[in-house]
Order: structure tokens, then C-alpha cells, then sequence
């Protein structure tokens, strides 16, 4: 089945700098990879996704990264904000199995 | 106004005891989906059903069960061969053809 993983575990950053959190799969058929932000308590929630069809894909201050070849994707936030602070999850699906295999977590803290 | 709706939003159980977590959606998703979360890791795909009558084991599905008799509700059980049951579980739903996870806001389950 397919694998995701995802780094890093934890990242903190200064108010206005960038954060990147990268994630590897491991079956090729994925072709789904969307990006959650869970606040404490809270559910997840999408910020960004992308499909494998295309290779990168920006929303505002959030751009998602899609490398089939090696097999990993990223998610990049620019001008970090404390509001940013949760922890993001990134997951992947295929065709074959529609159901979402998650990373598991980067927590992000960012420092006004 | 559409959505999930999981309750209760705590649950407290005795070891050996059975228990069963509701989840509801009126987004007319045909897909739902249960995930299991503890703390410092990601989430896990416990069942999950694409249509009416029909679901899948996910990557952990040893000691739960569910049922899909109508498209609005998808409810897990918690047997008592689930050795671990303390956690926090997520319902999903999704149109079955790759599209995003919405989220319920989850039941915490507590056993002792």
C-alpha cells in the first residue's frame, strides 16, 4: 500500500519568513496529494491540493510542488504569519484507492 | 447549512465494553471515511466506503466495524478487541472520485 512521509516533524520560524514541509510517497499511481492545517482541538481542514497532471499550484501565500519522478511533493508558505502556527498534514490517494494516506504532522510554530 | 456532524464530541468507556460513534453528512457525498488520530502521529485509515452496502478496511481496521445502510451515515464500532481504543476519531465524507476530505470535528474516546 502506499506510504507517505513526511518532514519535518516540527519547525519554527520568524513572523515574515518562509516555511517549507516536504513529503515523500512511495506509489506511483498516486495522483492525488492534498495539504491539511488541524488547529489544537480542532479538524483538519484543506489549504491546498494538486493533482499529478500538474506540477505546481499557488493559492496567496501558500504554493504546493509536485515532483512525480522522485516521488515527493512539498508545501511552501511565504511570509509566515502567527496565525500559521497549527500543524499541517500532507496525504496522498491513487485511483485505485481513493482513501487518503496521511503524513504524519509537522508542527509549525511560528515566532512573532 | 451542510456538513458532518460526529457526536458525541466525548466518550468515555469501560474496558470490555463495546461502543459505537456516530457520524452524519447531508453534503450528498456518496464516500466516507474514519480515521483514527493520537497524538504525535498522523491519521490512519481505519474503514472506509465509497458507496451505499459496500466498505473497505483501511491500514488499521483490527477491533472496529462499521455499516453503510444509508448514505448519510457511516457508523464505527469499537469493540473490545481493539486493544488500544483511546484516541481521537475523525469522519470524513468526499465525492468518491478524488475530491477533497471534509471533515467532522471529531469524537475523543476515552477507555479505562
Amino acid at each position: 500500500g502506499e506510504n507517505v512521509e513526511q518532514h519535518p516533524s516540527t519547525l519554527s520560524v520568524q513572523e515574515g519568513d518562509s516555511a517549507v514541509i516536504k513529503c515523500t510517497y512511495s506509489d506511483s499511481a498516486s495522483n492525488y496529494f492534498p495539504w491539511y492545517k488541524q488547529e489544537l482541538g480542532k479538524r483538519p481542514q484543506l489549504i491546498i491540493d494538486i493533482r499529478s497532471n500538474v506540477g505546481e499550484k499557488k493559492d496567496q501565500r501558500i504554493a504546493v510542488t509536485l515532483n512525480k519522478t522522485a516521488k515527493h511533493f512539498s508545501l511552501h508558505i511565504t511570509e509566515t504569519q502567527p496565525e500559521d502556527s497549527a500543524v499541517y498534514f500532507c496525504a496522498a490517494s491513487s485511483t485505485g484507492r481513493r482513501a487518503l494516506t496521511f503524513g504524519s504532522g509537522t508542527r509549525l510554530q511560528v515566532q512573532p | 447549512d451542510g456538513g458532518i456532524t460526529q457526536s458525541p464530541k466525548y466518550l468515555f468507556r469501560k474496558e470490555g465494553q463495546n461502543v459505537t460513534l456516530s457520524c452524519e453528512q447531508n453534503l450528498n457525498h456518496d464516500a466516507m471515511y474514519w480515521y483514527r488520530q493520537d497524538p504525535g502521529q498522523g491519521l490512519r485509515l481505519i474503514y472506509y466506503s465509497q458507496i451505499v452496502n459496500d466498505f473497505q478496511k483501511g491500514d488499521i481496521a483490527e477491533g472496529y466495524s462499521v455499516s453503510r445502510e444509508k448514505k448519510e451515515s457511516f457508523p464505527l464500532t469499537v469493540t473490545s478487541a481493539q486493544k488500544n481504543p483511546t484516541a481521537f476519531y475523525l469522519c470524513a465524507s468526499s465525492y468518491p472520485d478524488g475530491s477533497p476530505l471534509h471533515f467532522g470535528n471529531g469524537t475523543r474516546l476515552t477507555v479505562t
